[in-house]
Order: structure tokens, then sequence, then C-alpha cells
């Protein structure tokens, strides 16, 4: 099993542009999340879905769309970047939406928006 | 709403040395706890988890309890290798609409030299 993969590894964007962050896992989870980790604060919640084709907002949603249109799946879509979305992303997959379950975590994207 | 606090960082240890790091908790139910591990330029990867108060995990020479009435999870390890320089994270998670999302402390990075 390849686990949590993640495209690209490294990103440079101008302001405004759109992309999107790639995530794909072939451990049959039902329930994946993305997260932003930055200096001194640790890892935060962006999208989190329980499914294919259910989706909701974590802590820190804003200026970031997700969808699940497969379990694999968990593209993660920024439409207009921004300085202040400069960080490092996360993405992770559990096998159930449970509170004891373990997440397993992807390589990550450093995403630069200047 | 929950929150986690680890002890500041950095950590600079010596090879064999004692390593405690300490993780407190804020929740408003009954969490599982975790620690997770960052190595350079990888993803998190799970070290050890508890479920429940009492609970101890352990895992390649790491151990936490989970202390209820402390609120606490404070990892430790008896002898410390250089291979065990990374960023640690203390981090929580609670049976909710959100399914198994997971609130992260800040991490504190340990390097331990030869």
């Amino acid at each position: 099993n390849a686990g949590v993969t993640q495209t690209p590894k490294f990103q440079v964007l101008k302001t405004g542009q759109s992309m999107t962050l790639q995530c794909a896992q072939d451990m049959n989870h039902e329930y994946m999340s993305w997260y932003r980790q930055d200096p001194g604060m640790g890892l935060r919640l962006i999208h989190y879905s329980v499914g294919a084709g259910i989706t909701d907002q974590g802590e820190v949603p804003n200026g970031y769309n997700v969808s699940r249109s497969t379990t694999e799946d968990f593209p993660l879509r920024l439409l207009s970047a921004a300085p202040s979305q400069t960080s490092v992303y996360f993405c992770a997959s559990g096998r159930q939406a449970f509170s004891t379950d373990t997440q397993y975590f992807g390589p990550g994207t450093r995403l630069t928006v200047l | 709403g929950d929150s986690v606090t680890q002890m500041e960082g950095p950590v600079t240890l010596s090879e064999e040395a004692f390593l405690t790091i300490n993780c407190t908790y804020t929740a408003t139910g009954y969490p599982s706890l975790f620690w997770y591990v960052q190595y350079p330029g990888e993803g998190l990867q799970l070290l050890l988890k508890a479920t429940k108060a009492d609970d101890k995990g352990s895992n390649k020479g790491f151990e936490a309890t989970y202390r209820k009435e402390t609120t606490s999870f404070h990892l430790e390890k008896g002898s410390v290798q250089v291979s065990d320089s990374a960023v640690y994270f203390c981090a929580l998670s609670e049976a909710g609409t959100s399914g198994s999302r997971l609130t992260f402390g800040e991490g504190t990075q340990l390097t331990v030299n030869p």
C-alpha cells in the first residue's frame, strides 16, 4: 500500500492564482481531512469528510474548497491564493470517524504564495 | 473548546538522557489522546495513543499515561537516541459531529546530540 499520497510536494503561487492540492489514499478509509501547519501553531483542521459525497468545515475553512466524489480522493482547492495561505498542508485519512481511530498523514505540500 | 498545551521547545539532550515532554489538555468530554512524531521533511506518524483514563500508550521505548485527574499525557523515554530527533505533537480527539477531528498542541522540537 502506498498509504496517503499528496501532490505536488512544493508549489509557488502568485496572489490571486488558483490551484488544487491532490490527496489520495489506498486504504479504503472513510474519513479524510486537510490540515495546515504553521510555525508555533501546530496543525489546524481546514476541511474534513466522513465519506464519499459528505464534507464539512473545520477550524480554518475560509479560502478553501473541497469535494469527495470517491472514497480514495480528497482534493483541496484554493480559489484565489493569498499570502496568508503560505503554509505546509497535510492530508490525513482514518478508518472511520471515531475519536479513538489512528489517522495516517501524507508527506505534505509546501505552498508559498507571493 | 478543546485545546492542547505542550511544553515550550526546543529541547536539546545528549544521547542516553531521559526525556519528558509535558502535555496538558482541556476537553468537554472524554477524549482520546495521541502523540504524533514528525521527522525532518516527512509527514506526521502516530507514536502512541491512549483512549481512556489510566491507559498507558507505548511504542519504541516511549511511554505516556492518560491522567484524567491532572488532564495530562506527558511523553517519556528513558534513554534517547540521535534518531529520536524530531518534532513531537500531542493531540486529542473527542467524539462528536466532526468525527475523529484532531486538536494539536504547538509541537516540541527535540534534538539529540551524540
